[in-house]
């Protein structure tokens, strides 16, 4: 089972940050919190990942809680074509499996 | 950027056929993966591959799927004896390395129809 909660969907307004929270209260120590979007049937597509320390690359921006039991994933101008499921995953404890969950489906909306 | 290619695009067979999905990882990559996703549900872990063996499987994975690694590029899925539930979109991934940091890239994925 996937390792971490996310809200079933979100809107944002075109232009705004979107924020999409996720919730992994039983990460452990070594473990990293990775943020991938699917737009339609696509291959799931990187978008960022982190330790503990903030991140931020082209897309996003990671924010980790100091306890790293949540995290937030923020795009900081949204399009309509940010429109999609995200999907915050941990790695499964003494494996490579990616597990997803079901993801937070957001809707830009113009 | 290197891509993961998978083909076909779109595969239609019949039930109780075998299927083979091809899938050609990032030439550097390591580790291979393949998950499947049912239309309107969650991607869905498969099978990792690496060092020509399997590393972990599903338990949706059983007798009736197969991988293999039948040269230095590509990496392949075999259903033996296709089902009507096994109709879904199969991705393919790859990533490099060991460190516990590292990105998984997913090919465009192959849209299985068993009718």
């Amino acid at each position: 089972d996937a390792k971490t909660t996310q809200p079933t969907s979100m809107d944002c307004a075109e232009g705004r940050a979107a924020n999409l929270p996720c919730n992994h209260s039983t990460i452990s120590g070594n473990e990293y919190v990775y943020w991938y979007r699917q737009i339609h049937s696509q291959g799931p597509q990187y978008i960022i990942h982190g330790l503990k320390n903030n991140e931020t690359n082209e897309m996003a921006s990671l924010i980790i809680t100091e306890d790293r039991k949540s995290s937030t994933l923020i795009l900081p101008h949204a399009t309509l074509r940010d429109t999609a499921v995200y999907y915050c995953i941990v790695r499964v404890v003494g494996t490579y499996k990616y597990i997803f969950g079901t993801g937070t489906r957001l809707k830009v909306l113009a | 950027e290197p891509e993961v290619t998978q083909t076909p695009s779109h595969q239609v067979t019949q039930m109780g056929q075998e299927v083979i999905l091809r899938c050609v990882p990032i030439s550097n990559h390591l580790y291979f993966y393949w998950y499947r996703q049912i239309l309107g549900q969650k991607v869905e872990f498969l099978v990792s591959f690496y060092n020509n063996e399997i590393s972990e499987k599903s338990e949706i994975f059983d007798d009736q799927f197969s991988v293999e690694r039948p040269d230095g590029s590509n990496f392949t899925l075999k259903i033996r004896s296709t089902k009507l539930e096994d109709s879904a979109m199969y991705f393919c991934a790859s990533r490099n390395g060991d460190s516990g940091s590292e990105k998984l890239f997913f090919g465009s994925g192959t849209q299985l129809s068993v009718l």
